[in-house]
């Protein structure tokens, strides 16, 4: 059973590029959860998302940033218009969650290292 | 004064001893992880717990509710324990499932 994949693993852009980072959870989840790491700082949620709906996005910032989890396929974080300060890993977790849990483990990607030039 | 706050933010031991990591937090929860990141980035769940304590290895996991309190401990570290290790929790009111993660524990084991 593969674990939760995320792609590219690294990715550099220049300042004003778009980025787009792709997540695929588990097989069986259909809960995906993005969390970013700035440069010597702690994890930081951005957004929740189950399949076509977005459940949570009070940690994105307000512009730019961008989230689907489409029926079919990965699930899509997209910054556009990248700053220096977007520099980061980004991580991507999945968990089953069943409708009567409130909460459960998250399984983690291995992340995505952005660079903007 | 963030709701989640781990001690020590470093941690320096030798091969063999026991080791302690503890996590307070300051909102209501339904379950409290501790996560262990690597030095290369990658990040594993260790525990998932809402009560008690939960054993794994030589990880032993409590939490205190009543105290708002949870330990992570080592036992017989070893160098290979290196790593950080993230306290986070989940399913407050307005939080919902999302992980709110402390700072993290930088923890290194000398040989």
């Amino acid at each position: 059973n593969a674990g939760v994949m995320q792609n590219p693993r690294h990715l550099v852009r220049r300042r004003g590029q778009e980025a787009r980072l792709r997540c695929s959870p588990m097989k069986g989840h259909s809960h995906v959860y993005w969390y970013r790491q700035l440069p010597e700082e702690g994890l930081k949620f951005m957004v929740y998302l189950q399949k076509e709906n977005i459940i949570d996005e009070s940690g994105m910032p307000k512009e730019r940033f961008s989230a689907e989890f489409p029926k079919e396929g990965p699930s899509i974080l997209r910054i556009q218009q990248v700053v220096r300060g977007d520099s980061a890993a980004y991580f991507c977790a999945s968990s089953p969650l069943s409708q009567l849990a409130l909460t459960d483990t998250q399984y983690f990607g291995p992340g995505t290292r952005l660079t903007v030039l | 004064k963030n709701e989640v706050e781990q001690s020590p933010q470093n941690l320096t031991a030798q091969e063999g001893e026991f080791i302690t990591i503890n996590c307070s937090y300051s909102v209501g929860i339904s379950a409290l992880h501790w996560l262990q990141q690597h030095p290369g980035g990658g990040i594993v769940s260790l525990f998932m717990l809402s009560s008690g304590k939960k054993k794994h290895g030589r990880l032993i996991a409590t939490i205190n509710i009543q105290e708002k309190h949870s330990s992570l401990h080592i036992t017989a570290s070893h160098p290979r324990d290196s790593a950080v290790y993230i306290c986070a929790v989940s399913g407050g009111e307005t939080s919902g499932s999302r992980l709110t993660f402390g700072e993290g524990t930088q923890l290194t084991v000398n040989p």
